[in-house]
This record gives structure tokens, sequence and C-alpha cells, in this order.
């Protein structure tokens, strides 16, 4: 199953809305979707598991959704710590598989 | 919470194999509520998994590195281990040891990450 990540750069201003888009080539679990945030020189941070739950000490501005091929992640305003990027993942699977990364940066 | 601390060679010549460690802290990795995992991120590039093993002892590896991949543990000295033989410029990246829960595949845990350059 291949993950097709889109936009591939979103140009955003802090305070805006972020809508990230993940689509698999084939229907999936909705119980096997991640998604992580990378910062420059860091390892990734999960966000979110089974599509929409938000991993311990994430804040709520943070939100997954979506179900079949298409899932979302949504920023709901953009801080300045939020712009890195991001990739989805799909587990319990073999191989595991991660999306080819969408960049969040100021516009 | 666990930390997660990769070591290994900084440079490998091609055709040789890529050795690394991953030392673990915070707790014992002795437990079947894990699985530990190596992933890799070529420079400026995604990330790609290359493998997991299980407390059964069960390994899984990418398709598309299968023939050259070994994930070892040893839960005497809380580390687990990646070998990956016959490398080439491509397998210069970027790589993470990884830890999730067994029952799922997410990372829950991350080591800083360590780079590793083929070339002569």
């Amino acid at each position: 199953i291949v993950l097709t990540q889109s936009p591939a750069t979103l140009s955003l201003s802090p305070g805006e809305r972020a809508t990230l888009s993940c689509r698999a080539s084939q229907s999936v679990s909705s119980s096997y979707l991640a998604w992580y945030q990378q910062k420059p020189g860091q390892a990734p941070r999960l966000l979110i598991s089974d599509t929409s739950n938000r991993a311990t000490g994430v804040p709520d501005r943070f939100s997954g959704s979506g179900s079949g091929t298409d899932f979302t992640l949504t920023i709901s305003r953009l801080e300045p710590e939020d712009f890195a990027v991001y990739y989805c993942q799909l587990y319990a699977t073999s191989p595991l598989t991660f999306g080819g990364g969408a960049k969040v940066e100021i516009k | 919470q666990l930390q997660l601390q990769e070591s290994g060679p900084g440079l490998v010549k091609p055709s040789e194999t890529l050795s690394l460690t991953c030392t673990v802290s915070g707790g014992s990795i002795s437990s079947s509520s894990y699985y530990w995992g190596w992933i890799r991120q070529p420079p400026g590039k995604g990330l790609e998994w290359i493998g997991s093993i299980y407390y059964s002892g069960s390994t899984y590896y990418n398709p598309s590195l299968k023939s050259r991949v070994t994930i070892s543990v040893d839960t005497s000295k809380n580390q687990f281990s990646l070998k990956l033989s016959s490398v080439t410029a491509a397998d210069t990246a970027v790589y993470y040891c990884a830890i999730g829960p067994a029952a799922a595949g997410t990372v829950d845990y991350w080591g800083q990450g360590t780079l590793v350059t083929v070339s002569s």
C-alpha cells in the first residue's frame, strides 16, 4: 500500500488552519493510521494514532480524521512551533509504510 | 519514559556491513508489550521502515532490504542491533532506532538518530 501526502508544501501564517491529506492506494483500517511531526535535526514525534487519537501531551489544536483511503491531519490554529514536516504512517501491516511527508512552512 | 541512543560507525565503505546498536535506558526492554525496530531517512528525504523484531523473536523486514538486513535483540544488555550488508551510497541516511507497542506498530519512542555515510 502506498501513502500519498498532499500538498507537499503548505505555506501559511501563524493562526491559520492547516489541512494535510494522506491518501492510501487501497482501503485501510482506520485503526492503523498515524501522524508524526518532525522538526529540523530532530527525530519524528508521534502526534496521532488510530486516525484520531492524540498522543500524550499533544495539544488539542491537532486533530485527525478519515477512513477508507482518505485521511486528514488538521491543525486548527498554527503556532510558531507547528511549522515542521508531517508524515502519515500505516501500521499493523507489513511492511510499515510512511507517506512522503508534507512541509508546513511560514508564509 | 524510555530513552534510546544509537551507536556505531558514522562512515562505512561500499560493500561492507553497516552495524548499529540501540541502547535503551529508563526501563527494561524485556517486555512482550513492545516491538523494537529501525527506520532510516536519507538526507533531505522521507522515512523508510527497515524492520522490526518482537519479544517472541519474530522479525519483519522491508521487502526492499530483506536480503541484506538482520535485526537482533539482547535483553540482558537492554540493547537491540541492526546489520545491513553490502551497503552502497544509497544506504547513506540517518538511522533511527524505534520502539512501539507490539499490538500496533506506531513508533512511540525514537532515538535521536545517527548519520551513516557510505563512502570509500
